[in-house]
């Protein structure tokens, strides 16, 4: 158990839906961040939410788009998906200790 | 601009062996390092940081990684490998811009051959 909760597991989706990805935090991380991590890949920053404000994203078109909550939870969302979104979708908490990890959504997309 | 490399993508170890996986950084400033593991079709799992200090690190699972500034390196090692150890381990910098994400290497798969 890593403190840091992350659904679904796994998600089918067709080219050009949207789809909404989640992650809930049993420690109350007030920072959260978001990697894709394609196979055979390490991790790629997406976004980062700070008191619910983004304040960092990497190399990602806007139909990347997040959101955090006042409980510290968060969304992934991204629309008009693509084939090469499929990927193990990674949120993290972050405290001043450091950053925990959930086990990932991994997403494929026909 | 901030970077980690792996320069192996696999490393083969019998069991019982020492083992040691590379990583090189570059980066401004002080670097704040990282690796983890990553079992299959798992998330990562913290392993080891450095942020200051002692050149050696201890980390999780008899894990240790020896900081070395002049070499620029952070590799990672293990006296006695354990076919448990067989996974990916990743490298990775805490880049100060952006909020302080991770930049991460390619990944290394290790193997421990029984």
């Amino acid at each position: 158990e890593t403190g840091v909760t992350q659904s679904p597991t796994h998600l089918i989706k067709t080219r050009g839906q949207q789809v909404t990805l989640r992650c809930s935090s049993q420690s109350g991380h007030n920072t959260v961040s978001w990697y894709q991590q394609a196979l055979g890949q390490g991790p790629q920053f997406i976004f980062q939410y700070y008191r619910e404000e983004e304040n960092g994203r990497g190399n990602f078109p806007p139909r990347f788009s997040g959101l955090q909550f006042p409980n510290y939870s968060s969304e992934l969302n991204v629309n008009a998906l693509e084939l090469d979104d499929s990927a193990l979708y990674l949120c993290a908490g972050i405290r001043i200790d450091g950053y925990t990890f959930g086990s990932g959504t991994r997403l494929t997309v026909v | 601009a901030q970077s980690v490399a792996q320069p192996e993508d696999q490393v083969n170890v019998a069991e019982g062996n020492p083992l040691t996986v590379k990583c090189t950084y570059s980066v401004s400033g002080n670097p704040y390092l990282f690796w983890y593991v990553q079992y299959p079709n798992r998330g990562l799992q913290f392993l080891l940081k450095y942020i200051t200090g002692d050149n050696l690190v201890k980390g999780s699972y008899g894990f240790e990684a020896e900081f070395n500034k002049s070499q620029t390196s952070f590799h990672l090692k293990k006296p006695s490998a354990l076919v448990s150890d067989s996974a990916l381990y990743f490298c990775a910098v805490r880049d100060y811009n952006q909020g302080g994400k991770l930049i991460f290497g390619q990944g290394t798969e290790l193997s421990v051959k029984p």
